[in-house]
């Protein structure tokens, strides 16, 4: 089955312990990204990688580190995690970049909550 | 970064109404999408518009692409219990996709 799948789905963290969220897709897409969801403020995008090797920051990329060593994986990692990253954190990919990165397929979400 | 602005916040209908929601951008996009997000899953899409006017139905959705290209509107007629969830409008820019804040939609049966 297509799909982009997230681990772990929920986790409870203190500040400062690093975490790292993992993304894998296995439809061969050029393009994986994260965004985060808060009450209100819908999804924001925190980074975004076009193909291996090549990421960039979104709109609230602080506090997060990415790596895109391979075309199916691309983890979401958290140095020293904080309260105010306390989210829902969702991983999605896109077959590439320009107008067929619109077309997003998302995971099913990771709940990041740090004490 | 670039906003969009999704109105209403949130609506709670009666089974069997119509629903509309729009959202609005200070800049103009060559694509508008809309998402729906169930509670415990990631966001799907529902109807892509590619050109300013189109009008493009997806079942009881039907979702229009504004001719100012600075607004869409996504309605839904005859509402059921299962089209509860979070509806979200996107639109790219540069490289990013950026969404709105979502409308919340709840449904009594």
């Amino acid at each position: 089955e297509a799909q982009v799948t997230q681990n772990p789905r929920y986790l409870i963290t203190v500040t400062g312990k690093k975490l790292t969220v993992t993304c894998s897709q296995n439809m061969n897409h050029e393009y994986m990204s994260w965004y985060r969801q808060d009450p209100g403020l819908g999804l924001r995008q925190i980074y975004y990688s076009m193909n291996v090797e090549v990421t960039d920051k979104g709109d609230v990329p602080e506090g997060y580190k990415v790596s895109r060593k391979e075309k199916r994986n691309f983890p979401l990692i958290l140095e020293s995690p904080s309260p105010n990253q306390t989210s829902l954190y969702f991983c999605a990919s896109s077959l590439s970049a320009g107008p067929g990165a619109n077309v997003l397929t998302f995971g099913a979400g990771s709940r990041l909550t740090v004490l | 970064g670039q906003q969009l602005n999704q109105s209403p916040q949130s609506m709670f209908i009666q089974e069997g109404e119509d629903v509309s929601m729009n959202c609005t951008s200070s800049s103009i996009f060559n694509t508008w999408l809309w998402y729906k997000q169930e509670p415990g899953e990631g966001p799907v899409l529902l109807i892509a518009l590619y050109k300013a006017g189109e009008l493009t139905s997806n079942g009881r959705l039907t979702a229009q692409f504004g001719i100012t290209r600075k607004d869409s509107f996504l309605n839904i007629s005859a509402s059921i219990p299962s089209d509860v969830g979070i509806y979200f409008c996107a639109g790219p820019y540069g490289n990013k996709l950026v969404f709105g804040a979502g409308t919340i939609l709840r449904v009594k049966s």
